[in-house]
């Protein structure tokens, strides 16, 4: 079956650290990878967008890579800060011919100590 | 309006009773999308639309319907609701090529 595996236990870390998220996901051939960003009791707010001919993308202090042979994205969040603490989504888009659809992984909450 | 904007905010509904969560967009999106989140199984598709007209299965469809008459509106029908229908919904749109989806506030609905 398809799925889309994020670390489910959160991931406390000092601020000015970097803090690293993992999506990992079977069965799939995605055109894209997507994260967003959700703060308690709102929507998902879009952050990054990797393509699969694609092996990293930076945004500010933001930076994914994209590994198509391991089926796996890693998310990085460079000096952190605390108000970077929220649950981090990472979401798939399997194609035209899929549909489109755009599939979510369980979202890791990150957790910023100053 | 500026977005997507969900109505309403949150719900009691008794079991047995006919609910529909209203979404409108003003983004002129062609693909809308409602998901249900739950503690723990994060955000689950119930149903998408890639264009007006058009209305396709995600992965939890059962007990919703939706429809598509047009771009703007893209509303989530529970025709007889349970307990376990008791979750947060959002509804989302993306631009034609899929590169950034747009969140409503989201819907809190009890089913008792």
């Amino acid at each position: 079956s398809q799925k889309i595996e994020q670390n489910s236990e959160a991931l406390n870390i000092q601020e000015g650290k970097t803090a690293t998220l993992t999506c990992n996901y079977t069965n799939y051939s995605p055109a894209y990878l997507q994260w967003y960003r959700q703060d308690p009791g709102r929507g998902p707010v879009f952050l990054l967008l990797i393509r699969e001919n694609e092996k990293e993308k930076r945004k500010e202090r933001l930076k994914v890579t994209f590994d198509t042979t391991l089926k796996q994205s890693l998310f990085h969040i460079t000096a952190s800060q605390p108000a970077d603490s929220a649950t981090y989504l990472c979401a798939l888009v399997r194609g035209r011919n899929a549909g489109n659809m755009l599939t979510f992984g369980g979202g890791t909450r990150l957790m910023v100590k100053p | 309006i500026a977005g997507i904007t969900q109505a309403p905010t949150s719900q009691i509904l008794a079991a047995g009773r006919r609910m529909t969560l209203r979404c409108t967009q003003d983004m002129r999106h062609n693909a809308m999308y409602w998901y249900r989140q739950d503690l723990g199984l994060g955000l689950r598709l119930i149903h998408y639309s890639n264009t007006a007209g058009t209305t396709g299965k995600g992965e939890v469809p059962d007990g919703y319907s939706v429809s598509r008459a047009n771009t703007d509106d893209f509303p989530l029908t529970l025709a007889s609701a349970v307990p376990s229908q008791t979750s947060v919904y959002f509804c989302a749109s993306s631009d034609p090529l899929r590169t950034e989806a747009f969140f409503g506030q989201g819907t809190r609905l009890t089913v008792v």
